[in-house]
């Protein structure tokens, strides 16, 4: 069964930082990863996607990157902002019409 | 309008009621998803549908039923309302790689 883990659990960190958060699934055996951004109380908010073939994917200030050989994915936030805080999600699929399995989350907050 | 709609977006019931959660989406997909989130324990599956007919159980089926009334409509069901039941749902749709969450519905059991 595939696992997704994701720490620590939250973050805090000055604002202008840049930063690396990690995400580790135990079945390397993967179609694609996805980051997701969750605001409090609210739904999710798709980032970036990588497929199992990319390494990498960009989005402005986003960096996302995988290797699948050790089951890693990390989201790098560049030049962080308080409207950078939220709860960012990693999840994993199995296959092209598979469901995503979940990692918990890291909650980041931003510090003026 | 959203892509994936969830009603009502708050909802307190009493232990043993029946409630129903909606769903619907615009996106013209036909795999549409129900998730439910609990503080330090992540987004689990309750159940999935790949199309009208195709309806699967998820992770955490137990207590939960579903409906596929059309490709753009996806109902969960609690028949007996339980406060550990008490929760953020969340509908989802996706074609491919995309997925699309609606704002979830958060369910309090009293």
């Amino acid at each position: 069964k595939q696992e997704v883990t994701q720490i620590p659990a939250a973050l805090s960190v000055p604002e202008g930082e840049n930063l690396v958060l990690n995400c580790s699934f135990t079945d390397s055996a993967i179609y694609n990863l996805q980051w997701f951004r969750q605001d409090p109380g609210k739904g999710l908010t798709s980032l970036l996607l990588i497929q199992s073939s990319q390494r990498e994917q960009t989005s402005g200030r986003l960096n996302a990157s995988l290797d699948k050989s050790s089951g890693r994915s990390t989201l790098y936030i560049a030049a962080s902002q308080p409207g950078d805080s939220a709860t960012y999600l990693c999840a994993v699929t199995a296959g092209a019409n598979s469901k995503l399995t979940f990692g918990k989350g890291i909650t980041l907050s931003v510090r003026p | 309008d959203a892509d994936v709609t969830q009603t009502p977006r708050n909802r307190i019931t009493k232990t043993g009621k029946r409630i129903m959660l909606e769903c619907s989406q615009t996106k013209g997909h036909d795999r549409m998803y129900w998730y439910r989130q609990d503080p330090g324990l992540g987004l689990r599956l309750i159940y999935y549908s790949f199309d009208v007919k195709d309806i699967n159980k998820g992770e955490i089926s137990d207590g939960y039923s579903v409906s596929r009334q059309a490709q753009a409509k996806f109902s969960l069901s609690l028949e007996s309302a339980i406060p550990n039941q008490t929760a953020l749902y969340f509908c989802a749709t996706s074609e491919g790689y995309g997925y699309t969450f609606g704002s979830g519905t958060r369910l309090t059991v009293v």
